[in-house]
C-alpha cells in the first residue's frame, strides 16, 4: 500500500518554463514533507521541505506547496534549467518515524 | 567532510553467496538507514538504527541483517543472496527521523548489487 504516490513517471519541460511535479499521500498523520533530487549514479540529495503547519515554502527557484485537505503537495521550479534534469522523489513522515518515499518523477529540461 | 561513505560501489554476487555492504558517516548522526531502490519502485526502507546498539526493521527486511556497534558505522549483511536482491542500496544518516524544516537525510552514493 503506497503511502506516498508520484503518479507521473516522467515530465518534459522546455528550458525557462515552469516545471510542476506532483505528489499525493494517504497517511493523514504525515506532518513533514520533503523533495529529493537524484542524478544518475549518485545518492539522493535534499532539495526542499515543508512542515504541515505551512502551505508554502520557497528556496530560490524552488517552491513547495502543501494542500493538507487534498493530501497533495507540489514542487514548482521556475525557471527550469537543463541542470534540473534528474529524478525527483517526494518523501514524508510523521513524528518519530523514518521517511517514506514515492517512486519518483524523471524531469527532463529541454534546451 | 566526507559525509556518508558506502563501499563497494559495484558488486556481482552468485546466488547463495554472502556479503556485507559497508556504510560509515562522519557527521556524528545518531540515526542511520538502509534503503534499496529498484527500477521504477522508489526507495524502500530495509533497516534503520536510532543509535549504537539499537536497530529496527523497515518495510523490506527479509534476507538482510544489520548491526550498529558504533555511531559511525552501519553495515548491511546479505546472507544467501537471491536474484530478488539485485538492486541499488543507499545508506543515509540524520540527526533525527523528523529533521525539521530545512534539513533532510544525507545519503551515500550507493552500492549497485547484481545477483546472478
Amino acid at each position: 500500500d503506497q503511502q506516498v504516490k508520484q503518479n507521473s513517471p516522467s515530465l518534459s519541460v522546455q528550458e525557462g518554463r515552469i516545471s510542476i511535479l506532483n505528489c499525493d499521500y494517504t497517511n493523514s498523520m504525515f506532518d513533514y514533507f520533503l523533495w529529493y533530487k537524484k542524478y544518475p549514479a549518485e545518492g539522493p540529495t535534499f532539495l526542499i521541505s515543508i512542515s504541515s503547519i505551512k502551505d508554502k515554502n520557497e528556496d530560490g527557484r524552488f517552491t513547495v506547496f502543501l494542500n493538507k485537505s487534498a493530501k497533495h503537495l507540489s514542487l514548482h521550479i521556475v525557471p527550469s534549467q537543463p541542470g534540473d534534469s534528474a529524478v525527483y522523489f517526494c518523501a514524508a513522515n510523521s513524528g518519530n518515524t523514518p521517511l517514506v518515499f514515492g517512486k519518483g518523477t524523471r524531469l527532463s529540461v529541454i534546451a | 567532510n566526507a559525509g556518508v561513505t558506502q563501499t563497494p560501489k559495484f558488486r556481482i554476487l552468485k546466488i547463495g553467496q554472502s556479503m556485507t555492504l559497508q556504510c560509515t558517516q562522519d557527521m556524528n548522526h545518531n540515526y542511520m538507514y538502509w534503503y534499496r531502490q529498484d527500477p521504477g519502485m522508489g526507495l524502500k526502507l530495509i533497516y534503520y538504527s536510532v543509535g549504537a546498539g539499537i536497530t529496527d526493521k523497515g518495510e523490506v527486511p527479509n534476507g538482510y541483517n544489520v548491526s550498529r556497534s558504533t555511531t559511525e558505522d552501519f553495515p548491511l549483511r546479505l546472507e544467501l543472496a537471491a536474484p530478488s536482491q539485485t538492486s541499488v542500496y543507499f545508506c543515509a544518516s540524520s540527526y533525527t527521523h523528523g529533521t525539521g524544516e530545512g534539513y533532510g537525510y544525507t545519503f551515500g552514493s550507493g552500492t549497485r548489487l547484481t545477483v546472478v
